[in-house]
């Protein structure tokens, strides 16, 4: 049973324009809800979180709005560069908050 | 600062072999984790660590076995290795497990080929 729907599977943006991915969470401890960045040939890396009673995080270009009424969360990356073209996972934290579900991924180019 | 080191990088294995991935820590941390990444599949939990001396079951954690040798070092054991288990796994660490900050970090990973 997936836990962590997340979409779009992958996604190609001029450069300058906002990238949108989308997570739907299911059941989940209220902790925090991150997401991850991953580069080819490397590890995931903690890009940004969120905690559940706030509504939007923002750290430069990325930007983290939270729905938990809806259960969902979704990354924006403002004026998008092609450094930013990676593999991007959401992840929400299991009933028993030691563990994660991670989305499914998306894979984002960005054209120069 | 070397962070999670993973090995091996890559390994090719034969069915029915066994093998071990190796994975350190030192940042020291308190629970370690090992995930496996498929297309498509996204990360899946096969076991985690929550401390030293525990060990708990993930999402997919048939055909393997882990042991957490000390707080630095959390093993991942293949006994029978199987075509299915063709997969990249990474190694991650976590200062009090993943709901008090959000943030895992994560090996290099280790590229495993099962003919």
């Amino acid at each position: 049973q997936q836990q962590v729907k997340q979409s779009p599977q992958s996604l190609i943006v001029q450069k300058g324009g906002i990238s949108i991915i989308n997570c739907a969470y299911e059941n989940t401890a209220f902790d925090y809800f991150p997401w991850y960045q991953q580069f080819p040939g490397k590890g995931p890396a903690l890009l940004i979180a969120i905690r559940p009673d706030v509504s939007e995080k923002k750290e430069g270009r990325f930007t983290i709005s939270f729905n938990k009424s809806a259960k969902q969360f979704s990354l924006h990356i403002m004026d998008s560069q092609p450094g930013d073209s990676a593999t991007y996972f959401c992840a929400a934290p299991r009933h028993t908050g030691n563990q994660f579900y991670f989305g499914t991924g998306t894979s984002l180019t960005v054209i120069p | 600062n070397a962070g999670v080191t993973q090995t091996p990088k890559f390994q090719v294995l034969k069915t029915g072999q066994s093998m071990t991935l190796q994975c350190a820590q030192d940042m020291n941390h308190n629970s370690m984790y090992w995930y496996r990444q498929d297309p498509g599949m996204g990360l899946r939990l096969i076991y985690y660590s929550a401390s030293e001396g525990t060990t708990d079951k993930g999402e997919v954690p048939n055909g393997y076995n882990v042991s957490r040798l000390n707080k630095r070092e959390f093993s991942l054991r293949l006994e029978s290795a199987a075509p299915s288990q063709t997969s990249v796994y990474f190694c991650a660490s976590s200062v009090y497990g993943v709901g008090r900050t959000g943030e895992l970090f994560f090996g290099e990973g280790s590229r495993l080929t099962v003919l």
